[in-house]
């Protein structure tokens, strides 16, 4: 069981706004720290798409946006893709276990 | 700027395996470099890191069987992993992380490590 939680599965029609949420508590997204949040795509290794809670790496297109508030954090992707279609992972570090935390995954499908 | 993993394989239970992360285009010394586990259809599970000043630390899963460190000579990080359980079994990736900011932005592409008689 995951110390952060995400809903197992997203799906949105093309063109149109996802979000994938995670869940924390106060010993990690709740005490500050950062998320960030990662895309696998099968067979493939996981790929840094927001860092710090909102920022975005080179490269990464503006339509993935990230946000957090409280024990939670947010993952939009905005004008949905057939690439999109993947694995997204939300991670934090979390003070009560001293070592970093993935959330369980959401798995994206474009319809 | 690359990761190159290597040295996983078939395994017997109780068994040790030492995995090695290639660094090219940086300096691991200078980073925060860590260890990342994906078992079979399953999620990723943080293992280990090494910070740039040498300090350490494990995930529970593993700690007191696993031992990551680097070989700045070679660049190179490492993770020796001893007492090998079934449940290790998983493709391991060594990812690297910035020490002015957060999140593991270069990933290798994995070895895969399956722990079975």
């Amino acid at each position: 069981q995951s110390v952060l939680t995400q809903p197992p599965s997203v799906s949105g029609a093309p063109g149109l706004r996802v979000t994938i949420s995670c869940t924390g508590s106060r010993s990690n997204i709740g005490a500050g720290y950062g998320v960030h949040w990662y895309q696998q795509l099968p067979g493939t290794a996981p790929k840094l798409l927001i860092y710090d809670n909102t920022n975005r790496p080179s490269g990464v297109p503006d339509r993935f946006s990230g946000s957090k508030s409280g024990t939670s954090a947010s993952l939009a992707i905005t004008g949905l893709q057939a690439e999109d279609e993947a694995d997204y992972y939300c991670q934090s570090y979390d003070s009560s276990l001293s070592g970093y935390v993935f959330g369980s995954g959401s798995k994206v499908t474009v319809l | 700027v690359q990761l190159v993993e290597s040295g996983g394989g078939l395994i017997q239970p109780g068994g040790s395996l030492r995995l090695s992360c290639a660094a090219s285009g940086f300096t691991v010394s200078s980073d925060y470099m860590n260890w990342v586990r994906q078992a079979p259809g399953k999620g990723l599970e943080w293992v280990s890191i090494i910070y740039s000043g040498g300090s350490t630390k494990y995930a529970d899963s593993v700690k007191g069987r696993f031992t990551i460190s680097r070989d700045n000579s070679k660049n190179t990080l490492y993770l020796q992993m001893d007492s090998l359980r079934a449940e290790d079994t998983a493709v391991y990736y060594c990812a690297r992380e910035s020490p002015d900011r957060g999140g593991m932005d270069v990933w290798g592409q994995g070895t895969t490590v399956t722990v079975s008689s």
